[in-house]
C-alpha cells in the first residue's frame, strides 16, 4: 500500500489561530479522507477531498471550520480555524487505491493541542 | 443510522492465549470487513479484512469469524504475544470498501507477559 507522510506530527497552537495540515501521498490515489482522533476515542471522518472540487463534508463538520483542499491525486490539506480547545485531537489523512481491493491506509496523523 | 458496535472495550490477555474481539453492525448492505491495528502515536494500519462471501478468513495469527445471519464479525488472535498490545477497531463499508468506513469504538489489548 501506499505511504502517507503528514505534517506537521505534533503542533501546540494558541486559541483563536488557525494550522493548516499537509498530507502527501507516495502513490497517487483516488479518494482521501480526513479522520479526527481525539484521545482513546474512535475515528470520525471530517470529510472526504475531492480533487479540482469542494470536499464532501460528512454531519457535523463545515468548511468554514475545516477547508479542505486536494490540488492533485497525492496532496491535500485540512486547515483546522479559529482553533478553540475543543480543537485538540489527532487528525489522520487517510487514502484508498480502487485498484487495490479498495483497502484504506493512513498517516500517522497529526496531534493538536490548543490552549 | 450506521453502526458498528464493538467488544469488549479493553482487554488483558496472557502471552500464548487467544485474544477475541466482537463486532456487531446494523446496515445489512455492508459487504466489507476490516479490522484495524493501532499503536499508540501511530496511525491504524490495515491487519485483516472479510468480505460476506466467507465464514471465516486467517491470515497467520490473526483470524477473522463471520456470521451474516447474526450480524457478527469477531477477530481471534492466537498465541497472544506483547507486541500485539493496541489498540484494534472493527470497522465496515458498502460496495467493498470503495465507500466509506464506519468504525468501531475501539478495543485496547494488553498482553501481559
Amino acid at each position: 500500500s501506499a505511504v502517507i507522510s503528514q505534517k506537521p506530527s505534533r503542533d501546540i497552537c494558541q486559541r483563536g489561530t488557525s494550522l493548516t495540515i499537509q498530507c502527501q501521498v507516495d502513490s497517487q490515489v483516488t479518494m482521501m479522507f480526513w479522520y479526527r482522533q481525539q484521545p482513546g476515542q474512535s475515528l470520525t471522518l471530517i470529510a472526504t477531498a475531492n480533487q479540482g472540487s469542494e470536499a464532501t463534508y460528512e454531519s457535523g463538520f463545515v468548511i468554514d471550520k475545516f477547508p479542505i483542499s486536494r490540488p492533485n491525486l497525492t496532496f491535500s490539506t485540512l486547515t483546522v480555524s479559529n482553533m478553540s480547545p475543543e480543537d485538540s485531537s489527532i487528525y489522520l489523512c487517510s487514502g484508498r487505491d480502487r485498484a487495490n481491493t479498495g483497502e484504506l491506509f493512513f498517516g500517522e496523523g497529526s496531534r493538536l493541542t490548543v490552549l | 443510522q450506521q453502526q458498528v458496535k464493538q467488544s469488549p472495550q479493553s482487554l488483558i490477555v496472557q502471552k500464548g492465549g487467544i485474544s477475541i474481539i466482537n463486532c456487531a453492525y446494523e446496515n445489512t448492505a455492508f459487504d466489507y470487513f476490516p479490522w484495524y491495528q493501532q499503536f499508540p502515536g501511530k496511525g491504524p494500519a490495515l491487519l485483516i479484512a472479510i468480505r460476506p462471501d466467507v465464514s471465516e478468513k486467517k491470515e497467520g495469527r490473526f483470524t477473522i469469524s463471520f456470521n451474516k445471519s447474526a450480524k457478527q464479525f469477531s477477530l481471534h488472535i492466537m498465541d497472544s504475544q506483547p507486541g500485539d498490545s493496541a489498540t484494534y477497531f472493527c470497522a465496515a463499508s458498502l460496495n467493498s470498501g470503495y465507500s466509506t468506513l464506519t468504525f468501531g469504538k475501539g478495543t485496547m489489548l494488553l498482553v501481559s507477559p
